[in-house]
């Protein structure tokens, strides 16, 4: 049962354009949701985060948006930089609870 | 900023042999440590969340006595694979968390280890 769930496995958007990281999740306890940058073969980096109790986060490029009646979040990454190209994951969690994260989206920013 | 370190960053085994990965907290004491696995192309996938102290709690379908988790200090937690069988080839990723309700800032993973069982 995957809880949270990023539909779009890759995603390609041009240099200096705007990148959106689509995700869902089911679960209506979730409290505080988490965006991470990963590479092949390393540990995820944190990007940016944003609490149940807000619908939106911004910090510098990255901005994060919360529909908590849609369960829906998403990434918006402008203007995209030939260093984002990466696999971005969701994840979230409740309380003091485990992190659980998105099933992952390549995003390849095109020079 | 804090730093989780793992230790070794690739490992190949034999098949039928045991490794252990090491994960530890450089400059805090992590109250909560967790291990994950990701497959190629995969997703996260918790495997166990262990307190210092205290047996660690299995995600359904890990199998505890193939994967054994220690975290008998604050600054440290291993997870070693027993027995280990090419199907168990993955990258392990450790995660820690200082305090109650740890948010983006007080989660910290470390660089992940890549495991081949050959």
């Amino acid at each position: 049962d995957q809880q949270v769930k990023q539909n779009s496995p890759s995603l390609s958007v041009q240099e200096g354009r705007i990148s959106i990281l689509n995700c869902d999740y089911t679960n209506s306890m979730f409290d505080y949701f988490l965006w991470y940058k990963k590479y092949p073969a390393e540990g995820p980096t944190f990007l940016i985060s944003i609490s149940s109790i807000k619908d939106k986060n911004e910090d510098g490029r990255f901005t994060v948006f919360l529909n908590k009646s849609a369960k829906h979040l998403s990434l918006h990454i402008v203007p995209s930089q030939p260093g984002d190209s990466a696999v971005y994951f969701c994840a979230a969690k409740f309380g003091n609870e485990k992190l659980t994260f998105g099933t992952g989206t390549r995003l390849t920013i095109i020079p | 900023g804090a730093v989780v370190s793992q230790h070794p960053s690739w490992v190949i085994c034999k098949s039928g042999t045991s490794v252990k990965i090491e994960c530890r907290s450089l400059d805090f004491q992590a109250t909560t440590m967790f291990w994950y696995r990701q497959f190629p192309k995969q997703s996260l996938m918790l495997m166990a969340t262990s307190n210092e102290g205290s047996k660690a709690t299995y995600e359904q379908g890990v199998e505890k006595d193939k994967f054994l988790i220690n975290h008998a200090s604050l600054t440290l937690s291993t997870l070693t694979v027993t027995s280990a069988h090419p199907e168990d080839s993955s990258f392990y990723i450790c995660s820690a968390t200082q305090g109650a309700n740890p948010t983006g800032n007080t989660i910290y993973f470390g660089e992940g280890s890549w495991l081949t069982v050959v």
